[in-house]
């Protein structure tokens, strides 16, 4: 079936810095992915779609210029957190559609820990 | 707006055990339904899925209804393992896919 990545899978930084996950397509293309903020023991909130060749459509109470959102191609986007904080520590998935019925498939998800 | 209500867990079951999990949701229209599962340190799997009232969803033993009238999708398995030990989250997909706060299922020997 289809396969989505994502690196790194875990990642600590300190207060102040950016931290960057990428999330790729293995086998097929996506014109859209998904992101989404898991805290622990509770469901996951989609923070902002991404769109290939244009902005990113973020959801409500998402700071767009917290959470940089890049679609570089059909098969890569990626997720910046700029200036992380304690409360930026969470786990963060991607998703990518696919198939006729547009089957959502996720990505392993990524731990942030900021210090 | 669309929205999941599933059970609270934990859930603890013996192996060999009957699982049911509660899913209800409030949607406008006629939304696709799932469950997806979240193996320890591992991402979403979808588990299953229906798309219209009546179909059944099934796979791995697992099976869930879309019941219109109840506006509910129960998943249920008749004998659990101990490697079915997992979060499990009920979703709808109108427009967004939106997720239950997920029901962690733990299965001991």
């Amino acid at each position: 079936g289809a396969v989505v990545s994502q690196h790194p899978s875990r990642v600590i930084c300190k207060s102040g810095t950016s931290v960057k996950i990428e999330c790729r397509s293995l086998d097929f293309q996506a014109t859209t992915m998904f992101w989404y903020r898991q805290f622990p023991k509770q469901s996951l909130m989609l923070m902002a779609t991404s769109n290939e060749g244009s902005k990113a459509t973020y959801e409500q109470g998402v700071e767009k210029d917290k959470f940089l959102i890049n679609h570089a191609s059909l098969t890569l986007s990626t997720l910046t957190v700029t200036s992380a904080h304690p409360e930026d520590s969470s786990f963060y998935i991607c998703s990518a559609p696919t198939g006729a019925d547009s089957v959502r498939y996720f990505g392993p998800g990524t731990r942030l820990t900021v210090l | 707006g669309d929205s999941v209500t599933q059970m609270e867990g934990p859930v603890t079951l013996s192996e060999e055990a009957f699982l049911t999990i509660n899913c209800t949701y409030t949607a406008t229209g006629y939304p696709s339904l799932f469950w997806y599962v979240q193996y320890p340190g591992e991402g979403l799997q979808l588990l299953l899925k229906a798309t219209k009232a009546d179909d059944k969803g099934s796979n791995k033993g697992f099976e869930a209804t879309y019941r219109k009238e109840t506006t509910s999708f129960h998943l249920e398995k008749g004998s659990v393992q101990v490697s079915d030990s997992a979060v499990y989250f009920c979703a709808l997909r109108g427009g967004k896919l939106i997720f239950g706060q997920g029901t962690e299922l733990s299965v001991k020997p």
